[in-house]
Formats: C-alpha cells, structure tokens, sequence
C-alpha cells in the first residue's frame, strides 16, 4: 500500500531558487493539504484542496503555489526560495472532503533547507 | 478563537512506568473533533484516535487510554507499562465543524522519551 507519497525526501536550496515538491496518493481520497512543521510550533497549514480543480490557503501560505489538476496530485512549489522555508513539508490526505471529522493520512516528509 | 495546548513540552520515563500526556483545548463550536497522532523518530505521522465532541466515554486499546473531560477541556492520552518503542513526539490536534477552512488545530506536541 503506497497511501501518500512525498518526493523528494531531503533537498537543500539557494535562496531565490524555486522548486516543487510532490505528493501523489492512491487512496482515491478528496482532500489533500500541505503542512511545514518548524520545532515548538507543531503543524501549520500551508494550502488544502478539497477536490480536483479547487484549491484554498491555510494559515500560511505565503511564498507557495499549488494546483490541483487530478486526484491523486497535489504539487507544492516555492516560488523564490527564503531561508524562513527552511522546514519539514508533511502533505496529508483524508477521505472525506468534509475533513474535519476525518483522520489525515500523511507522507513521509520533505525537509527542506534554503541556505 | 481556537487553540490546543500540550504544556508538557518533553517528558522522560523509564521503561514500564506509566505516563500521561496532557491535552486542553479551546473551542467556542459544540461540535468538533479532537484527534492525536504520533510521530516516531523515523518523522512520520500516524494517527491514533479521533473523539467527536459528543462522546465523552474513555477509550482503551491494549496500552493506550484516552480520558476525554468536556468538563476541562482536556483530552489526556495515558500509556500504560510504557515501552522504548512508545519514545515519539506526540500532537493533540482540533478541529470545528464550523471551521470552512477546514483546519486542523495543532497542538506544539510532547517529546516522550522512554529509558531503557
């Protein structure tokens, strides 16, 4: 069982480089969201989609771009990296599109420095 | 405005002894859900358990209890006979029905060591 796949694993980064970062699941599931996690904070969301075609911003979603053109995708691209993106991306699906009543399934993570 | 707080920001038993994880949150909907997962060294996350906010009644599975007191605002996570494997960050999470950003609510999590 895949479930959510996250690529790549580590990546380092210049700062005003750009990049994407992948998630791909296979559990044919409506919500997709990304999430940076930095040390005390806990998770922070990023962006979400609740379906293919319709994204939304979470709390913080500057300096990222995502799309959703199918199901199972959910790309995260950092326009111009900073060192402040320095971080671990977590991308996350659940079943329900209505999610707050449904558990998160998550991948593996990115860490991501910007030197 | 919503908010999840685990004090409790690191903890270190030894192997068998018990150990419970504090979790209090704030909320002003009547329904909402509160979730925790854990997150082992190796970085991922996985989820543990899910209460919705009109089910008060404790949960066990094997070593893992949960005490869910709508009285507090508290949703405690206890592991029983701890083991080295238990040794994880652990996230108290929140999330409001009335919430159309449909967000989850983080708590800063509790780094729970167990000695051998």
């Amino acid at each position: 069982n895949a479930g959510v796949t996250q690529t790549p694993k580590f990546q380092v980064l210049k700062t005003g480089q750009s990049m994407t970062l992948q998630c791909a699941q296979d559990m044919n599931h409506e919500y997709m969201s990304w999430y940076r996690q930095d040390p005390g904070m806990g998770l922070r969301l990023i962006h979400y989609s609740v379906g293919a075609g319709i994204t939304d911003q979470g709390e913080v979603p500057n300096g990222y771009n995502v799309s959703r053109s199918t199901t199972e995708d959910f790309p995260l691209r950092l326009l111009s990296a900073a060192p402040s993106q320095t971080s671990v991306y977590f991308c996350a699906s659940s079943s329900d599109s209505l999610s707050y009543n449904s558990p998160l399934h998550f991948g593996n993570g990115t860490r991501l420095t910007v030197t | 405005a919503q908010k999840v707080t685990q004090a409790q920001t690191e903890i270190s038993v030894v192997e068998k002894e018990d150990v419970t994880l504090d979790c209090v949150y704030e909320t002003r909907d009547t329904t909402y859900y509160l979730f925790w997962y854990k997150q082992p060294p190796s970085g991922e996350l996985v989820f543990l358990i899910r209460r919705n906010s009109f089910d008060e009644q404790n949960e066990i599975s094997g070593r893992y209890s949960w005490n869910f007191q709508k009285s507090t605002s508290s949703f405690n996570f206890t592991i029983t006979a701890s083991q080295v494997v238990d040794s994880a960050v652990y996230f108290c999470a929140l999330s409001e029905m009335g919430d159309s950003n449909y967000q989850l609510i983080w708590g800063a999590g509790t780094k729970l060591i167990i000695k051998p």
